[in-house]
């Protein structure tokens, strides 16, 4: 089975700063790793994924997340956030040959404040 | 093109009575899986459908909870007698085959007094 551990439940930032949310994976078996966001009243959008290949991933809206084996993370980051970032971010495995189904962390709400 | 949809957007009933949540899938995707989002909570799978048959139900909590996909596009989750703890965001998705980028809908809220 897997699991996923989102650290920071909260994250409040300034507009413009730049931004890590955390997520730490627990897995037997290999894995695919995802970033969601949902917008208030929005369903479920994907950032970025990572399948194989290069360890950093690029998503959309700036974001990007590095894969790091040896720590079973995959922290998401932004250089520079804007108000428009505000929303829940959740982090999401899925067990490699199975049926895909993703297992997600309990999300991280961040506020950008002006 | 058009998204996942789901119907309806809310849904209030008493304890102990029959619901039926229904989503439309993009059209093509064969794959399309439910889950169900608690408050404060991230989405936790119930079950997934490969086509027409459920290939995956480990996720369905109890024998009070059933899905179908008869003709492998429109879903419907269905929940028999209601407990509180039902109480949720239902939320389906699709993707145009196994282990594709699975896309949202806007889930369905339902609330049983």
């Amino acid at each position: 089975a897997q699991s996923v551990t989102q650290l920071d439940s909260q994250v409040p930032v300034f507009e413009e700063a730049p931004v890590e949310l955390r997520c730490n994976y627990s897995s037997s078996v290999s894995v695919y790793l995802f970033w969601y966001v949902q917008y208030p009243n929005q369903g479920l959008q994907l950032l970025l994924k990572y399948l194989s290949g290069s360890t950093l991933v690029k998503g959309i809206n700036g974001f990007e997340a590095e894969f790091n084996k040896s720590q079973t993370s995959f922290h998401l980051r932004k250089p520079s956030v804007h108000i428009s970032d505000t929303a829940e971010y959740f982090c999401a495995v899925s067990a490699q040959g199975g049926s895909e189904k993703l297992v997600f962390g309990k999300g991280t709400k961040l506020t950008v404040n002006p | 093109g058009a998204g996942v949809s789901q119907t309806p957007s809310n849904k209030v009933t008493e304890k102990g009575k029959y619901v039926e949540l229904r989503c439309d899938p993009i059209s093509g995707h064969t794959a399309l899986y439910w889950y169900r989002q608690s408050l404060g909570q991230g989405p936790e799978f119930l079950i997934y459908f490969q086509g027409t048959g459920a290939a995956d139900d480990s996720g369905l909590p109890n024998d009070r909870f059933f899905a179908v996909r008869p003709e492998g596009s429109v879903s419907t989750l269905k929940i028999q007698r209601t407990e509180r703890g039902d109480s949720a965001v239902y939320l389906c998705a699709s993707s145009s085959y196994r282990g594709e980028t699975q896309y949202f809908g806007p889930g369905t809220r339902l609330l049983v007094l």
